[in-house]
């Protein structure tokens, strides 16, 4: 099974920084990588997918890019709304892997 | 949409049979999974199925418990778990995907979720 490691485990950051949360896979993944959002007590929602397109309603502030094994979740001015855990899951293969999530969260 | 049922209390050892109905698609153009998330803990992704029922995956800590399957008839996915644990306590989401594979599309609308509680 193909490892997906993220870091940080959480962070701590103001309103209107930017943001970088990292994905890892363990195996070449090419561009098989959704990052998906979970806000407090709601259900998971898919941010972007093939690496780097936003899923329709995204707003222009999340994007992702990379390939092979290494990725990256950047938000470029942090809101409220953001708090958060996100998580990067692959789909290259079965089965599909999530990492152990990244807490956002406001200082 | 989907809209999971089947949730509750099971004693370990016991079944239980959870559904999701699907509305607001074509039900049988597309992959589905169960994805759970242990309390507190982050998500895990369960079993997948492709659109025509034919193909199935589950992850090695369930492949010989839980059963994946689909009635396109009746817009409803299942999860049948068998010989159930303490750590099969979490919140089972039922998602749909991009695609008709699961391995290859991720998922793109999800349920509500329904509850395990595996305790005696």
């Amino acid at each position: 099974d193909i490892q997906m490691t993220q870091s940080p485990s959480s962070l701590s950051a103001s309103v209107g920084d930017r943001v970088t949360i990292t994905c890892r896979a363990s195996h070449d993944i090419y561009n098989y990588l959704a990052w998906y959002q979970q806000k407090p007590g709601k259900v998971p929602k898919v941010l972007i997918y093939a690496a780097s397109t936003l899923q329709s309603g995204v707003p222009s502030r999340f994007s992702g890019s990379g390939s092979g094994t290494d990725f990256t979740l950047t938000i470029t001015s942090l809101r409220p709304e953001d708090v958060a855990t996100y998580y990067c899951q692959h789909h290259n293969n079965a089965p599909p892997t999530f990492g152990q999530g990244t807490k956002v969260e406001i200082k | 949409q989907l809209l999971e049922s089947g949730g509750g209390l099971v004693q370990p050892g016991g079944s239980q049979r959870l559904s999701c109905a699907a509305s607001g698609f074509t039900f049988s153009n597309y992959a589905m999974s169960w994805v759970r998330q242990a309390p507190g803990k982050g998500l895990e992704w369960v079993s997948g199925i492709s659109r025509s029922g034919v193909h199935t995956y589950s992850v090695d800590s369930v492949t010989d418990r839980f059963t994946i399957s689909r009635d396109n008839s009746k817009n409803t996915l299942y999860l049948q778990m068998n010989s159930l644990r303490a750590d099969d306590t979490a919140v089972y989401y039922c998602a749909k995907h991009f695609g008709e594979d699961y391995y290859h599309s991720c998922m793109d609308v999800w349920g509500k979720g329904t509850t395990v509680t595996v305790s005696s």
